[in-house]
């Protein structure tokens, strides 16, 4: 079946725009996971959802980052004034839900602020 | 808090060799350990994981590792390395389901003909 799913696979922005990165769960997948992974390092985790709703969100770095999940589906991270130090590869994960259950990744998001 | 300490960023053998590669975790409660390996330009993929079953886990591709609570380690080994092995290896742990997995550095294997 389809894997998780993000889109774009690639983005270049400029300092100070807004930027909004999408992934694609596996379907029925009521668990999604948000990481950010710099050059040399592993991921970091950002946020998690559980159905619509962010179970955790203390990693998100400050208020610039926010993610939705409106229909408990497809979720959408967006970063307001960009800053150059928010260039890394953004990665999505989705898992069933119960359990301790697999975390299965996206290819993730490559962002390029100039 | 929980941790993870991956020693060196960069391990290097012959093909036919021994692949070792080292995993410290530090938790205030049962981990849950995870090996996920990424190959170039790919997304993370699950190798293992430890659920608190059996002590020694079997993955895919011939790796394995062992959780040994008294060291606070689950390292990752492989009796004989394969070319395609090439790739980066990360160790991860949560403590509870459903919850958030914190990574190490990750470790570049590179797989000498």
């Amino acid at each position: 079946g389809a894997g998780v799913s993000q889109t774009p696979s690639n983005k270049v922005t400029e300092k100070g725009k807004y930027v909004e990165l999408r992934c694609d769960p596996i379907s029925g997948h009521t668990a999604l996971y948000w990481y950010r992974q710099s050059l040399g390092q592993g991921p970091e985790f950002l946020i998690y959802f559980q159905g619509t709703g962010a179970a955790d969100d203390s990693g998100l770095p400050n208020d610039r980052f926010f993610a939705v999940r409106p229909e408990g589906s497809v979720s959408t991270l967006k970063i307001q004034r960009t800053e150059r130090g928010d260039s890394a590869v953004y990665l999505c994960a989705s898992s069933p839900g119960t359990g301790v259950e697999t975390q299965y990744f996206g290819p993730g998001t490559r962002l390029l602020v100039l | 808090a929980q941790s993870v300490t991956q020693l060196g960023s960069h391990v290097s053998v012959s093909e036919g060799a021994l692949v070792l590669l080292r995993c410290n975790y530090s938790s205030s409660v049962p981990p849950y350990l995870f090996w996920y390996v990424q190959y170039p330009n790919q997304g993370l993929q699950l190798l293992l994981k430890y659920t608190s079953a059996a002590t020694l886990v079997k993955g895919i591709n011939g790796f394995e590792a062992e959780f040994k609570k008294s060291e606070t380690s689950f390292h990752l080994t492989k009796p004989s390395a394969h070319m395609s092995d090439a790739a980066e290896y990360f160790c991860a742990v949560n403590i509870g389901a459903n919850s958030k997995l914190t990574f190490g550095k990750g470790i570049t294997l590179s797989v000498r003909p």
